[in-house]
């Protein structure tokens, strides 16, 4: 069946360094992957998408690339903040209909 | 310009009663869907629809019924509620034009 793996569900690094999040996925070819940010008590917020034709996108601080054949994509942000502090998600798309399924997320704090 | 709107935020239900989430939105999208969000699960599709009068099975139907007579609405029902219902509910929707998926705000459903 298909899978997502989300490298740990914690992550904690120092201001002004790069974070960097892992999104694994099994039994899938997704064409496209898309990654979401979720503050507390509210919904997903969409960041950016990355098709299977690109290996890397970039927007501000945020990078992200996509390795079809490790299975795998890599979500950095670079001169992090507190502010960005949040569980990031991951969501190959799969199937018809654009279904996203989505990893369980990594939290990510960002300590000053 | 709202863009997804659940209602209601927050709902206590005893088991066996019945419901129903509203998810409104005002940006035209064709494609809706019902999240569920539990600790440890992330996000698991319940039920889509790819446009006005269609709905389709997703990860996890049971026990809910869906119905989308204009665009705009996208209904969750619950038939009989269980214990194992409570839980975050998440509604999202998308276009064919725009890949990133929009979310409401969120439910927080709690059946004992």
């Amino acid at each position: 069946s298909q899978k997502i793996e989300q490298n740990s569900e914690a992550l904690n690094i120092q201001e002004g360094k790069t974070a960097t999040l892992t999104c694994n996925y099994t039994n899938y070819s997704p064409a496209y992957l898309q990654w979401y940010r979720q503050d507390p008590g509210r919904g997903p917020v969409f960041l950016l998408l990355i098709r299977e034709n690109e290996k890397e996108k970039r927007k501000e601080r945020l990078k992200v690339t996509f390795d079809t054949t490790l299975k795998q994509s890599l979500f950095h942000i670079t001169a992090s903040q507190p502010a960005d502090s949040a569980t990031y998600l991951c969501a190959p798309y799969s199937g018809s209909a654009r279904q996203l399924t989505f990893g369980s997320g990594t939290q990510l704090t960002v300590l000053p | 310009n709202a863009g997804v709107t659940q209602t209601p935020k927050f709902r206590v239900l005893k088991t066996g009663q019945s419901m129903t989430l509203l998810c409104a939105q005002d940006m035209n999208h064709e494609y809706m869907y019902w999240y569920r969000q539990d600790p440890g699960m992330g996000l698991r599709l319940i039920h889509y629809s790819v446009g006005e009068g269609t709905t389709a099975k997703g990860e996890v139907p049971d026990g809910y019924n869906v119905s989308r007579l204009k665009k705009q609405n996208f209904l969750l029902g619950l038939e009989s509620a269980a214990p194992s219902q409570t839980s975050v509910y998440f509604c999202a929707s998308g276009s064919m034009a725009d890949y990133g998926y929009t979310f409401g705000s969120g439910t927080r459903l709690t059946v004992v």
